[in-house]
């Protein structure tokens, strides 16, 4: 069965420090896909990255980066100078890859981030 | 601006009756889900549809029903039936391109409460 482990539940940091967001997922596919959703506290869930799993380069986007590993089942989410707009819960999703476009998501539990100044 | 809305925003229901909550796209895309969040969880599939005319139970479809008889339209209702309903709703959509995984794009979802 898939699974998605989100261990971390609240990580509180102050302004500029950095912060890893952990996920470790679990599926007997070869083929899949991993995402991270952040959900301001305005509920809107927002699409920030999407990796299949034949890519295991890591990927920067601005403060953003994550670290893929297929070893250790991880795609873990790192926030640099950490900023109060990154206050929000963020969410690890798996997915598996079918045919005909339908996928399924499976969420983790998410992990709130407060950023004090 | 291209997007999903989702209304009314806030909604109370008595016990015992039927809501329907809406959900609207204008991204053209052909595959739509209706997600249910309860506080410190995850999201949980209600129903998804692939295209018009034709749709899937998720994981949780138990007291809810949907219907897909527009490309843009996706509407969700909450029966009596369903013992539980407080929770955040998220609808989202994808555009279903054959042969891949497509991301999924969310509302802003809709808070429903049980009075």
């Amino acid at each position: 069965a898939q699974k998605v482990t989100q261990a971390q539940t609240e990580i509180s940091v102050v302004e500029k420090e950095d912060v890893t967001l952990d996920c470790v997922y679990e599926t007997r596919d070869t083929t899949y896909y991993l995402f991270w959703y952040k959900q301001p506290p305005s509920g809107e869930l927002v699409f920030l990255i999407r990796r299949n799993s034949f890519d295991e380069q890591n990927e920067i986007s601005g403060r953003y980066s994550w670290n893929f590993q297929k070893s250790t089942s991880s795609f873990n989410f790192t926030i640099t100078a950490s900023q109060v707009v990154d206050s929000a819960v963020y969410f690890c999703a798996l997915s598996e890859a079918k045919s005909g476009g339908y996928n399924k998501l499976i969420f983790g539990a998410g992990t709130r981030l407060a950023v004090h100044p | 601006d291209g997007g999903i809305t989702q209304s009314p925003k806030y909604l109370f229901r008595k016990e015992g009756q039927n809501v329907t909550l809406s959900c609207e796209q204008n991204l053209n895309h052909d595959a739509m889900y209706w997600y249910r969040q309860d506080p410190g969880q995850g999201l949980r599939l209600i129903y998804y549809s692939q295209i018009v005319n034709d749709f899937q139970k998720g994981d949780i479809a138990e007291g809810y029903s949907v219907s897909r008889e527009k490309k843009e339209s996706f509407p969700l209702t909450v029966t009596s039936a369903q013992k539980n309903p407080t929770a955040f709703y998220l609808c989202a959509s994808s555009p279903r391109t054959s042969g891949r995984t497509d991301t999924q794009y969310f509302g802003p979802g809709t808070r429903l409460t049980v009075l």
